[in-house]
């Protein structure tokens, strides 16, 4: 069964402190990774695509990058409105209608 | 500006007694999906439809139904037959050629 596990379910970092957020998959074959920005009680919003190992997408202060077995999202010197939480998921290789695997997700609070 | 209207945003239900949730979509997606999501639980997939007049269960189907009667509406009952209906509900859409899903801002059921 293809799995998403993402780590730590919750970080807490001061404002300027840099850290990763990881995600790591089972997926043969793997047709894309994508990731995700949720704030409380709205929709995700979507970040990046990746789909090779070596691959690497960078919007402001995130940066997601991609091995064969898993993919970090960087936060550089993040800042307090950076709080939120962050999903990864997968679409695996034989699944139709992009049909995609989520991660648990990653709750994000920078402190000022 | 296109996107996607969930409505409503808080529904309260007494046990027994099946709702409608609202997804309409402005962006001439062809493909819509229902993700439903809980605490501590990634986002699991309801219902998908790639075409009107066409849908398709997913990993939790049972207790729920849907149609596709117009490409830009995919409304969601879920009935009494839904043991844990209380969560949030969250609709997506795709267009074809792409596996990036933009997402509504949700609606949670509270059964009370």
């Amino acid at each position: 069964e293809d799995q998403v596990t993402q780590s730590p379910e919750a970080l807490r970092l001061q404002e300027g402190e840099s850290s990763s957020l990881n995600c790591s998959y089972t997926v043969s074959g793997l047709r894309g990774l994508f990731w995700y920005r949720q704030d409380p009680g709205k929709g995700p919003e979507f970040l990046f695509t990746l789909y090779s190992a070596g691959e690497e997408k960078e919007k402001e202060r995130l940066k997601a990058t991609l091995t064969k077995k898993e993919s970090f999202l960087h936060i550089t010197a993040p800042k307090p409105e950076d709080s939120a939480t962050y999903l990864c998921a997968v679409h695996p290789p034989q699944t139709s209608g992009s049909r995609l695997t989520f991660g648990e997700g990653t709750q994000l609070t920078v402190n000022p | 500006d296109g996107g996607i209207t969930q409505s409503p945003k808080y529904l309260f239900r007494k046990e027994g007694q099946n709702v409608t949730l609202s997804c309409e979509q402005n962006l001439n997606h062809d493909a819509m999906y229902w993700y439903r999501q809980d605490p501590g639980q990634g986002l699991r997939l309801i219902y998908y439809s790639q075409i009107v007049n066409d849908f398709q269960k997913g990993d939790i189907a049972e207790g729920y139904s849907v149609s596709r009667e117009k490409k830009e509406s995919f409304p969601l009952t879920v009935t009494s037959a839904q043991k844990n209906p209380t969560a949030f509900y969250l609709c997506a859409s795709r267009t074809t050629g792409a596996n990036v899903l933009t997402f509504g801002a949700g609606s949670r059921l509270t059964v009370l």
